[in-house]
């Protein structure tokens, strides 16, 4: 299995623009999440879906921030208008009912 | 909410063995460890569950008091690829929505 697929790795952007973060989870899991990490803040859940459908996005720092699953297979996390705070490493991860995460290798944003 | 981890950091030599230590303030349904290399993602060590179950990988142990809402780590015989900064997540409700504490650094020299 490739495991969970990030795209892209790194992004950097100027502040005010819009960005769409992607994510492909491990064909057959029933659970997507988003994290975002920080130095200051450390590995915050944003939200996560169970069966392609929102559970909790209590998270999500903002309306600025917006996430969504159309199919069992793919993810994304969008943030309009990006802010220099938005900088960080965001992560998804994937799981089968509620036992490990497999998480994907990351999107490092910079937010300029 | 956030679980409460110590040691924040601990340094070892090959061979010696360490515990890390996590704290919640909330009863808990489930906790995970999970260990993160440097520009890495987190990888998965162990999840136990209230109850008693377990899974996790082999050379990994760790405890779980439920009545204390306080989970340990034992590393022992520790390798040079031990070194990482180890996680638990704490999960309140069977969702499978964790909380993170803040990370034990853990440095394993020759």
């Amino acid at each position: 299995d490739a495991g969970v697929i990030q795209s892209p790795r790194h992004e950097v952007t100027e502040m005010g623009q819009e960005v769409t973060l992607r994510c492909k989870p491990i064909s057959g899991h029933d659970y997507l999440f988003w994290y975002r990490q920080t130095m200051m803040r450390g590995l915050e859940l944003l939200i996560y879906f169970n069966n392609n459908v929102p559970i909790d996005d209590s998270g999500m720092p903002e309306d600025r921030f917006s996430a969504k699953m159309p199919n069992a297979s793919f993810s994304t996390l969008k943030i309009q208008p990006s802010e220099p705070r938005d900088s960080a490493v965001y992560f998804c991860a994937s799981s089968l009912r509620i036992y490990e995460q497999y998480f994907g290798p990351g999107t490092r944003l910079t937010v300029t | 909410q956030q679980p409460v981890q110590s040691p924040q950091a601990v340094i070892l030599r090959e061979g010696e063995d360490a515990v890390i230590n996590c704290s919640s303030s909330k009863a808990l349904y489930s906790v995970h460890w999970y260990r993160q290399k440097h520009g890495e993602a987190p990888v998965f060590l162990m999840i136990l569950l209230k109850g008693g179950e377990q899974k996790g990988h082999e050379k990994i142990s760790a405890s779980f008091n439920e009545k204390k809402q306080q989970s340990s780590l034992y590393l022992t015989a520790s390798q040079l690829s031990y070194s990482g900064t180890y996680f638990c997540g704490t999960d309140l409700g069977s969702q499978g929505n964790l909380i993170f504490g803040k990370g034990t650094k853990l440095s394993v020299k020759p």
